[in-house]
């Protein structure tokens, strides 16, 4: 079964605090892509990486960084955790070239990982 | 901006009927539109994908239907079970890989 893996479903941290969150992706994919949920606000994409040590901004990147010195790992950090970053994250892969393959099905997504800062 | 939106955070139907979730996008050059589900504590899970150049693909107890007229999707559910209830997520494919997603609707299926 193809998975994608985030290494804490809970995580508590204190303000000011590095975090980081990993995600792990079996399936080869080369896509891999960091959201952050919440209520009313639906998915927002923070950043992505189509490739080894590449990255690109999302919609929302301000207070993160990511990396990706692995094909199957993807990183996201919180470079001094705030209290507004409370929140599920969730990390994504997928094949390139979404949606043009014979077989396609989007992005599989991890179980999530959800940060509270206090 | 691109973005993807729904019509209704919220849906109630009773077991057996059928269900109809509506989202409307904006990006008239979107190509690739996907549904998922997400059940309570877990990630959003594939349910079924449609290209911009078919207008109803069908799966198993589920349809979608798009209207590129109107940049109208919907997902419908036959006999709606109890294994129904989540949150359901219409995407849009808006560059390369990148998907932009609606807010959700949640959908209770009462017994």
């Amino acid at each position: 079964d193809v998975k994608v893996t985030q290494s804490s479903r809970y995580l508590v941290k204190r303000t000011g605090e590095k975090v980081f969150l990993e995600c792990v992706q079996d399936m080869d994919h080369e896509n891999m892509f960091w959201y952050r949920q919440d209520p009313g606000l639906g998915l927002r994409l923070i950043y992505f990486s189509y490739d080894v040590k590449m990255k690109e901004k999302g919609d929302i990147p301000e207070g993160y960084s990511v990396s990706r010195e692995k094909k199957e790992r993807f990183s996201l950090i919180l470079e001094s955790a705030s209290t507004s970053q409370t929140s599920m994250y969730l990390c994504a892969s997928s094949l390139l070239g979404l949606g043009r393959g014979t077989v396609d099905y989007g992005y599989t997504f991890g179980s999530g990982t959800r940060l509270t800062v206090v | 901006g691109e973005s993807v939106g729904l019509h209704l955070p919220t849906l109630s139907v009773q077991e057996g009927d059928n269900s109809i979730i509506n989202c409307a996008y904006s990006n008239s050059a979107s190509d690739y539109f996907i549904w998922y589900k997400q059940e309570s504590g877990k990630g959003p899970q594939f349910i079924i994908d449609i290209r911009s150049n078919m207008d109803k693909r069908q799966g198993q107890r589920v349809t979608v239907l798009l209207n590129k007229t109107v940049k109208h999707l919907s997902l419908q559910i036959a006999a709606t079970q109890p294994g129904d209830s989540a949150v359901y997520f219409c995407s849009e494919e808006t560059s390369g890989s990148r998907l932009t997603f609606g807010e959700g609707t949640q959908l209770t299926v009462n017994p």
